[in-house]
């Protein structure tokens, strides 16, 4: 079946634009989470849903980034007035249920640059 | 602070070889740890999940042990192939779940 997907794959932007990065979760997937990583770096946790509500949001570095997840399946990441620090592979992840010991399956991830 | 460290930062070996990685955490509540494997520029894959009550899980040629008194794990890699050249990251699951704290990675390659 179908794994997770996301896009755009790359996305170029201008410093003070704001972007709009998709995740498309495997199909009956309850939990969904989202990742950034840097360059040479493991990922770093930023948020996470259980259907569409979201559970823990304290990884997002500050208000400019927010997540949803409408009806429980596709999510979005929206980081406004990007900076350049921002820069990164954004990658989301799914799993079946969230206990924990479920395993996340990852998608591509979107390659965000910031001009 | 929740924090989770690998050692060593990187590593090469001989193919055929065995070798072992270690992961030191604090993290708290713990509810599992996990060992992925990310190939360059792919996304992590999933090895091991161990929850507080397993000492060792096993996947094919990987390893993973847990000790949940010290707060360390290890991942042994047995006879080494080609293929095993990739980053292997250890995770440690904080919140139910719900959250994990990502090492650094250790970069390995294996040479023939």
């Amino acid at each position: 079946g179908a794994g997770v997907s996301q896009s755009p794959r790359y996305k170029v932007t201008k410093r003070g634009q704001d972007v709009a990065l998709r995740c498309d979760p495997i199909s009956g997937h309850v939990s969904l989470y989202w990742y950034r990583q840097a360059l040479g770096q493991g990922p770093e946790f930023l948020t996470y849903f259980n259907y569409e509500a979201q559970q823990d949001k304290s990884g997002l570095p500050n208000d400019r980034f927010s997540a949803e997840r409408p009806e429980g399946s596709i999510s979005t990441l929206t980081i406004q007035r990007t900076e350049q620090r921002d820069s990164a592979m954004y990658r989301c992840a799914s799993s079946l249920w969230h206990r924990g010991e479920d395993t996340q399956y990852f998608g591509p991830g979107t390659r965000l640059t910031v001009l | 602070k929740n924090q989770v460290e690998q050692s060593p930062q990187s590593l090469i070996i001989l193919e055929g070889k065995n070798c072992t990685l270690q992961c030191n955490y604090t993290v708290s509540p713990f509810s599992n740890l996990r060992w992925y494997k990310q190939d360059t520029g792919r996304g992590p894959v999933s090895l091991t999940i161990m929850t507080f009550s397993e000492n060792t899980k096993s996947n094919g040629r990987y390893t993973a042990t847990l000790d949940a008194d010290t707060k360390q794990s290890s991942l042994h890699i047995t006879a080494s192939q080609l293929s095993d050249s990739a980053s292997y990251i250890c995770v440690v699951s904080a919140d139910q779940g719900g959250k994990l704290i990502f090492g650094q990675g250790t970069e390995l390659s294996v040479k023939p």
